[in-house]
């Protein structure tokens, strides 16, 4: 069965402590790897996709990276701002759909 | 500015009664989603159109109803069938199907049975 887990399930960072978020992730063949940005009672927000092990994108002080197994969102000094849930889904070729499988997300608090 | 609007952002729901939540995006895509997130539980799929007048069942389909009359709209109705109704329901939409890309999300509904 396909499936995303994300780790860890909540993080709390000093302003300017950089970390990392996991997305690991056993599907039947990747389509693509999303990830969003979802504020409190707001809908997810679009931050990067990834479709190759080895690729990599950026966007300020966030780099989204790819293996074949997993997936790291990288924090760079962060700032309060970033404080968020981060989620992470994947679209996988073998279950016969199209679905996007989500993971729970990583609740992230930045403290100034 | 495109973009998914969905409205209400707050509604409360009687026992016995049936609910639909507006979806509309005018991004011009194909495929249209919708989500229901409870908490510490990702996002689970409640229907999906990947075309007009077309729609499927997603895994929790069970006491939700949807039509796809229009390319830009994809309303869900929550009907006295479904026991928990109370959720944050997100509605998405994709270019295509198929495609292989993002889904883009509205604001939410946040829906409360009193």
């Amino acid at each position: 069965e396909d499936q995303v887990t994300q780790s860890p399930e909540a993080l709390r960072l000093q302003e300017g402590e950089s970390s990392s978020l996991n997305c690991s992730y056993t599907v039947s063949g990747l389509r693509g790897l999303f990830w969003y940005r979802q504020d409190p009672g707001k809908g997810p927000e679009f931050l990067f996709t990834l479709y190759s092990a080895g690729e990599e994108k950026e966007k300020e002080r966030l780099k989204a990276t790819l293996t074949k197994k997993e997936s790291f969102l990288h924090i760079t000094a962060p700032k309060p701002e970033d404080s968020a849930t981060y989620l992470c889904a994947v679209q996988a070729r073998g279950s016969g759909t199209y679905k996007y499988i989500f993971g729970t997300g990583t609740r992230l608090k930045v403290l100034a | 500015d495109g973009g998914i609007t969905q409205s209400p952002k707050y509604l409360f729901r009687k026992e016995g009664q049936n609910v639909t939540l507006s979806c509309e995006q005018n991004l011009n895509h194909d495929a249209m989603y919708w989500y229901r997130q409870d908490p510490g539980q990702g996002l689970r799929l409640i229907y999906y159109s990947q075309i007009v007048n077309d729609f499927q069942k997603g895994d929790i389909a069970e006491g939700y109803s949807v039509s796809r009359e229009k390319k830009e709209s994809f309303p869900l109705t929550v009907t006295s069938a479904q026991k928990n109704p109370t959720a944050f329901y997100l509605c998405a939409s994709s270019i295509m199907y198929r495609g292989n890309t993002e889904a883009f999300f509205g604001q939410g509904t946040r829906l409360t049975v009193v």
